[in-house]
């Protein structure tokens, strides 16, 4: 399998609920990637990894957690999440060079309800 | 301090006409400009990219973007649009130090029959 996966494509969930969003890329890139891509509102980034490590986190909330235990697999895990994250929930992966590009996986519509 | 404006939010063009996506970019340093593209329901893609070189980068399907470092823009074109073009097109400048893009806020092309 090529390309970057995500799973699970759609996802409903209250408000209480504890739910985990898996990406994996089998390309040999070494840094990975969570965005939040709202309507009408430019993609947000939210953590950075590089070699399994967290190197950026943009402020965002407790309430997502994310978790990269090995180069091809990167988690984010959610508790307790408002209605407005609902949104789509980009993961995408790179090369440590820049010029190349990101690839990004197809996503997941969460919805809070 | 990088950024990228797009300066339009939507696009509607009849098929088989030309278009123009506007980007401007903000920077201090040398930059890489980026592409994607974001067909419904789908992840975005990397559409095309300028490193270096000729200021004119062209895609597989017809895209073509120039690079003018005077008027700090990349704006995408393309002579004759097809129905499939429709989506949302993002133009992005990499960070060269880090793992960090700016993205613009995207620019949704709607062709109509």
């Amino acid at each position: 399998e090529t390309g970057v996966t995500q799973t699970p494509r759609h996802l409903v969930m209250g408000m209480t609920n504890k739910k985990s969003l898996k990406c994996e890329q089998h390309l040999g890139h070494n840094a990975m990637y969570w965005y939040k891509q709202s309507a009408k509102k430019p993609l947000e980034l939210m953590f950075v990894y590089s070699l399994e490590e967290r190197v950026e986190n943009n402020s965002v909330p407790s309430r997502f957690s994310p978790e990269c235990p090995n180069s091809s697999h990167l988690f984010l895990h959610l508790h307790t999440l408002q209605p407005e994250d609902s949104a789509l929930y980009l993961c995408a992966s790179s090369r440590s060079d820049p010029g190349d590009g990101y690839t990004f996986g197809s996503g997941t519509r969460l919805t809070v309800v | 301090a990088q950024s990228v404006t797009q300066l339009d939010s939507q696009v509607p063009v009849f098929e088989e006409a030309p278009v123009e996506l506007r980007c401007n970019y903000s920077s201090s340093v040398s930059v890489y400009l980026f592409w994607y593209v974001q067909y419904p329901n789908q992840g975005l893609q990397l559409l095309l990219k300028y490193l270096s070189g000729s200021t004119l980068v062209e895609s597989i399907n017809g895209f073509e973007a120039e690079f003018n470092k005077s008027q700090t823009s990349f704006h995408l074109r393309k002579p004759s649009v097809h129905i499939s073009d429709t989506a949302e097109y993002f133009c992005a400048v990499p960070f060269t130090g880090g793992f960090k893009t700016i993205f613009g806020a995207g620019t949704r092309l709607f062709v109509k029959a």
